[in-house]
């Protein structure tokens, strides 16, 4: 499995401002992904993230929305910009590892813009 | 492309009682096959997965999951659920061939009342 650890944990934020996630992981791992899960909903991914390269994004997420960074391998972080209330969501971050690559997680980042 | 299908969005269900939570597949490719629990307020843990080998198996905590590659199922099944079992259940599939990304169903809540 992975211990994997973000921050922060639970936010309410106002509408406009930015906010930054971090996610830190036990060991060392090449690619690391973030999920959101909007209110009700199932995982959606946002992007992939190399680490020395830049992140890869899915259809619909852009990145001067959701821009990432991947300084080494055990950490990342995703900053949600210009946040409205639609942006409010659980944030999660995963990573992958073991046989067949299998998807662990993060306890997610709740997030609350008002 | 590939995409998840679980067929019951929610599944209320007496203390004691079996439940099956069905999830079908579509994949032009071979698949690793997932099921994730999301306990209230937590974020996602991985229950069992199916990457080769016997198709039937089994998680720690007594919920086990056949696939059935003819009828592209991996249903999940529990022959006695508790209280501590209420929660939300996701299926996913991934792509065997290193990079595919792993996507999900749109989940079943399970609601296990005494």
């Amino acid at each position: 499995s992975a211990v994997i650890s973000q921050k922060p944990s639970r936010d309410i934020c106002q509408r406009g401002t930015s906010l930054t996630i971090q996610c830190q992981v036990d060991s060392q791992v090449t690619m690391m992904f973030w999920y959101r899960q909007q209110p009700g909903q199932s995982l959606t991914l946002i992007a992939t993230a190399n680490q020395g390269s830049e992140a890869t994004y899915e259809s619909g997420f852009v990145i001067d929305k959701f821009p990432i960074s991947r300084p080494n391998l055990t950490f990342s972080t995703l900053t949600v910009s210009n946040m409205s209330p639609e942006d409010s969501s659980i944030y999660l971050c995963s990573v992958g590892r073991g046989t067949g690559n299998t998807i662990y997680f993060g306890e997610g980042s709740w997030l609350t813009v008002v | 492309a590939q995409s998840v299908t679980q067929l019951d969005s929610q599944v209320p269900v007496f203390e004691e009682a079996p439940v099956e939570l069905r999830c079908n597949y579509s994949s032009s490719v071979s698949v690793y096959l997932f099921w994730y629990v999301q306990y209230p307020n937590q974020g996602l843990q991985l229950l069992l997965k199916y990457l080769s080998g016997s198709t039937l198996v089994e998680s720690i905590n007594g919920f086990e999951a056949e696939f059935n590659k003819s009828q592209t199922s991996f249903h999940l099944r529990k022959p006695s659920v508790h209280i501590s079992d209420t929660a939300e259940y996701f299926c996913a599939v991934r792509g065997k061939a290193a990079g595919n990304k792993l996507t999900f169903g749109g989940g079943t809540r399970v609601l296990v009342k005494p």
